[in-house]
């Protein structure tokens, strides 16, 4: 049963443009929110996160959203760079978790 | 600054053989982890461990078994390899406490022929 999910597997955008990846989560226990990037042939690493006492969080280009009555979370990169491109996950966990639960990624590509 | 070492990068076995994967980490972290990603399915959680001595199932346990005898190391054993078990392998580590993100080596890629 996949707890977290990124429905859509890949996004294509133009370079200088918002990329917009979105996340979306069924366990109500989830307090703690983390987005992952991963190049190929590379392990993931980490890029950002939220806890569930805050709705926004940002750190340079990378602003990641969420709502919690939603259970709904995104990363925005504004602007986007040929850097950029890449596999993100997203990832959660509850309190005294030891776990985090992934999502099946979503795969960015920016166009020169 | 080694982080979390894997070996080896790449293995091709053939049904039935068995073998470790090897993980290694110098940060003094005493969670680790074990996840295997297949494509379009994310990563899952084989086992992890929360200190030396500890060890504990994940989501795809079956066909795998760890051990953590030491603070530093985390070997993956696979028994009776399966082609279901062909999958680019992970392993993480992070501080106890807290809500500290992973730090993952660069992966091991097995394919069972």
């Amino acid at each position: 049963d996949q707890q977290v999910k990124q429905n859509s597997p890949s996004l294509s955008v133009q370079e200088g443009r918002i990329s917009i990846l979105n996340c979306d989560y069924t366990n109500s226990m989830f307090d703690y929110f983390l987005w992952y990037k991963k190049y190929p042939a590379e392990g993931p690493t980490f890029l950002i996160s939220i806890s569930s006492i805050k709705d926004k969080n940002e750190d340079g280009r990378f602003t990641v959203f969420l709502n919690k009555s939603a259970k709904h979370l995104s990363l925005h990169i504004v602007p986007s760079q040929p850097g950029d491109s890449a596999v993100y996950f997203c990832a959660a966990s509850g309190s005294n978790d030891y776990k985090l639960s992934f999502g099946a990624g979503t795969t960015v590509t920016v166009r020169a | 600054n080694a982080g979390v070492t894997q070996t080896p990068k790449f293995r091709i076995l053939k049904i039935g053989q068995s073998m470790t994967l090897q993980c290694a980490q110098d940060m003094n972290h005493n969670y680790m982890y074990w996840y295997r990603q297949d494509p379009g399915m994310g990563l899952k959680l084989i086992y992890y461990s929360v200190g030396a001595g500890i060890t504990d199932k994940g989501e795809v346990p079956n066909g795998y078994n760890v051990s953590r005898s030491t603070t530093e190391y985390f070997p993956l054993r696979l028994e009776l390899a399966a082609p279901s078990q062909t999958s680019v392998y992970f392993c993480a580590s992070r501080l106890a406490g807290g809500r500290g993100e992973l730090f993952f080596g660069e992966g091991s890629r097995l394919t069972v022929l």
